[in-house]
């Protein structure tokens, strides 16, 4: 799986976007984004994954470059809940590599 | 819809002993996968079953530890005479295809204890 780069932390006042970059520059033509959370003791939460268009559903929209070198998490609306760590993950489509590498992820605070 | 069940949530075990994590997948999916987390630190891949099947066992210890997915019940984690290395939270996720835009949903964990 291509690697992913994360800013370590982020702050968001409440009731404002949230967006989470990731860089992905090595990924290749076939492996999807994904995006999880990890709410404190918690199991990952899936957010939402793509290919090559923008993807939005009920928690978030995700923003995929072009080139699909980099992508953006957008949270439309922070609330308090959506504190967690933010995971990026790249995943090839190959029988037998499906399982996710998480890396260190984005720790995500929003602020009241 | 249920999601992913994970039992124990909390699991304490005596140094020596041995501790069994079970795991329900989702309704309707056949593919599990079995992470921990250490404190502190990040989830860690452990294994990825199908039906009856090891897949891929490529992040589990190769002693003490195994995994199973019978044809009928649960997924289990098996981790026999237990070190206080072992305390950690141990996460389980399915999903519904083994295909790369086939999202794992995962569970509350198991957090095992161990003095």
């Amino acid at each position: 799986d291509a690697k992913t780069t994360q800013p370590p932390s982020m702050d968001c006042a409440e009731g404002r976007a949230a967006n989470l970059p990731c860089n992905h520059s090595t990924i290749s033509g076939n492996e999807y984004v994904y995006w999880y959370r990890q709410i404190h003791s918690q199991g990952p939460q899936y957010i939402i994954h793509g290919l090559k268009n923008n993807e939005t559903n009920e928690m978030a929209s995700l923003i995929i470059t072009e080139d699909r070198k980099s992508s953006t998490l957008i949270l439309p609306h922070a609330t308090l809940r959506d504190t967690a760590v933010y995971y990026c993950i790249v995943r090839l489509p190959i029988q037998g590599a499906q399982k996710l590498v998480f890396g260190q992820g984005t720790r995500l605070t929003i602020n009241p | 819809n249920a999601g992913v069940m994970q039992n124990p949530r909390h699991l304490v075990r005596r140094r020596g002993q041995e501790a069994r994590l079970r795991c329900s997948p989702m309704k309707g999916h056949s593919h599990v996968y079995w992470y921990r987390q250490l404190p502190e630190e990040g989830l860690k891949f452990m294994v990825y079953l199908q039906k009856e099947n090891i897949i891929d066992e490529s992040g589990m210890p190769k002693e003490r530890f195994s995994a199973e997915f019978p044809k009928e019940g649960p997924s289990i984690l098996r981790i026999q005479q237990v070190v206080r290395g072992d305390s950690a939270a141990y996460f389980c996720a399915s999903s519904i295809q083994g295909a790369g835009n086939s999202p794992l949903h995962f569970g509350n964990g198991t957090r095992l204890t161990v003095t």
